[in-house]
């Protein structure tokens, strides 16, 4: 059974508007990080925004705020003012307690429209 | 600043050719990983290390194998290439703490003809 579920395989997005990239996971550790990750087409992946299962409050990274909603497994990536340089693959990831591995999703593109 | 880097960017190779993939981190992290990203199936974990001289098996071991014998080294070792592994071959490393972010290199597009 996947862990990490990306339902959008591609996403457009007019310039300075908001955007919501969709991420649900599934894990019975009760400890647990989620993590999103940008991969512009240059092919590096960066590392952009990270909540931890016990954290109380959303986590948010500049124009990056990480929807996390526990009860339902989901940890939406929210990207506000869109730029063109936020065309890119987004990948979610999870990392449980026991391990040091991380469970990527399939990744959704995103592409601003100028 | 993390850095991670790999030895190439861009790879071709033969049937049957050894391949070596290094990758190099400079933050003294203890742990390292690889993976290969094909499209529509994300990241998928090949091998990770934990210190030096161990090594754990991902979700798809089959027909790779690593070494690891300095902590700021782990290399990728195709005994055998075949066409199926033709790929992007992502390297990353983290330290232990169970919040510390996993950063990866640039990459290599490995293509085997």
């Amino acid at each position: 059974a996947q862990k990490i579920t990306q339902t959008q395989p591609g996403m457009f997005v007019q310039e300075k508007e908001a955007v919501t990239l969709d991420c649900t996971y599934d894990t019975s550790d009760p400890s647990y990080g989620l993590f999103w990750y940008k991969q512009p087409s240059s092919g590096e992946m960066i590392f952009l925004i990270y909540q931890g299962s016990y954290d109380q409050q959303n986590a948010t990274e500049g124009r990056y705020s990480l929807n996390f909603q526990k009860a339902r497994k989901s940890a939406n990536l929210v990207i506000s003012a869109s730029q063109l340089g936020d065309s890119a693959m987004y990948f979610c990831a999870m990392r449980e307690l026991a391990g040091n591995m991380l469970t990527f999703g399939g990744g959704t593109r995103l592409m601003v429209k100028p | 600043d993390v850095k991670v880097t790999q030895s190439s960017r861009y790879l071709v190779k033969r049937t049957g050719e050894k391949v070596f993939l290094e990758c190099v981190q400079d933050m003294d992290h203890e742990n390292m990983f690889w993976y290969r990203q094909d499209p529509g199936l994300g990241l998928r974990l090949i091998y990770f290390s934990y210190d030096v001289k161990m090594k754990e098996k991902g979700d798809i071991p089959e027909g790779y194998s690593v070494s690891r014998e300095k902590k700021e080294r782990f290399s990728l070792i195709l005994e055998s290439a075949s066409t199926n592994q033709t790929s992007m071959y992502l390297c990353a490393s983290s330290s232990s703490g169970s919040t510390d972010t996993q950063y990866f290199g640039p990459g290599t597009r490995l293509t085997v003809l």
